[in-house]
């Protein structure tokens, strides 16, 4: 298994701000991923981050407002930029191990982001 | 686009009662995942199919998927207020990303 950390837990920003959110793992894995989930509703992915290469993005995610790092195989970071009240969302690293189909996915806490 | 349709979108039972959850797709998927997710937390693996057909058991819970690997369904037994939280499907289409279900809310009432 995986255990995964994230920085900060929650946040309350301004708009026009940007966040960056931290998430760490305790073991060395290819594949992160981070999640959005808006109030009462499901996950919706962002992008895939692959370590040594640049993030691949989800349709309707773009890359200047999502800006994503993956410095090393234990650590990447999510930063939400130019932040408006829709951005409001808790925001969620998880790690794949596995693979061929059988892959087991594991979430950090979340970072719960409001903007005012 | 690839969806995952979840019914039940929101739940509200007795103790003791039993439930079931469907997360119904067109597409294929490789494997198919269970998640419960309780508030403020990140969503915990409960079970992941693999085989059309599969059936496996966790405890009071019974998770099928699809003889095409297109739905899947979880059935409780018997459910306790710890079973409240929020149920999610996820679809692997072979590509390593993770599609989501819409999610069931399901509340138990002691």
């Amino acid at each position: 298994s995986a255990v995964i950390s994230q920085k900060p837990s929650r946040d309350i920003c301004q708009r026009g701000t940007s966040l960056t959110i931290q998430c760490q793992v305790d073991s060395q894995v290819t594949m992160m991923f981070w999640y959005r989930q808006q109030p009462g509703q499901s996950l919706t992915l962002i992008a895939t981050a692959n370590q040594g290469s640049e993030a691949t993005y989800e349709s309707g995610f773009v890359i200047d407002k999502f800006p994503i790092s993956r410095p090393n195989l234990t650590f990447s970071t999510l930063t939400v930029s130019n932040m408006s009240p829709e951005d409001s969302s808790i925001y969620l690293c998880s790690v794949a191990s596995g693979g061929g189909g059988t892959d087991t996915q594991y979430f950090g806490p979340g970072t719960r982001l409001t903007v005012l | 686009t690839q969806l995952l349709e979840q019914s039940p979108q929101f739940l509200s039972i007795q103790e003791g009662e039993n439930l079931t959850v469907y997360c119904n797709s067109s597409s294929v998927f490789s494997s198919l995942q269970w998640y419960r997710q309780e508030p403020g937390e990140g969503p915990v693996l409960l079970v992941t199919v693999v085989t059309g057909g599969e059936v496996k058991k966790l405890k009071r819970l019974t998770f099928q998927f699809g003889d095409a690997r297109k739905d899947s369904s979880l059935h409780i037994t018997a459910a306790q207020p710890g079973d409240t939280g929020l149920y999610l499907c996820a679809g692997e289409p072979g590509t390593y990303k993770y599609i989501f279900g819409t999610g069931t809310r399901l509340k138990v009432l002691a």
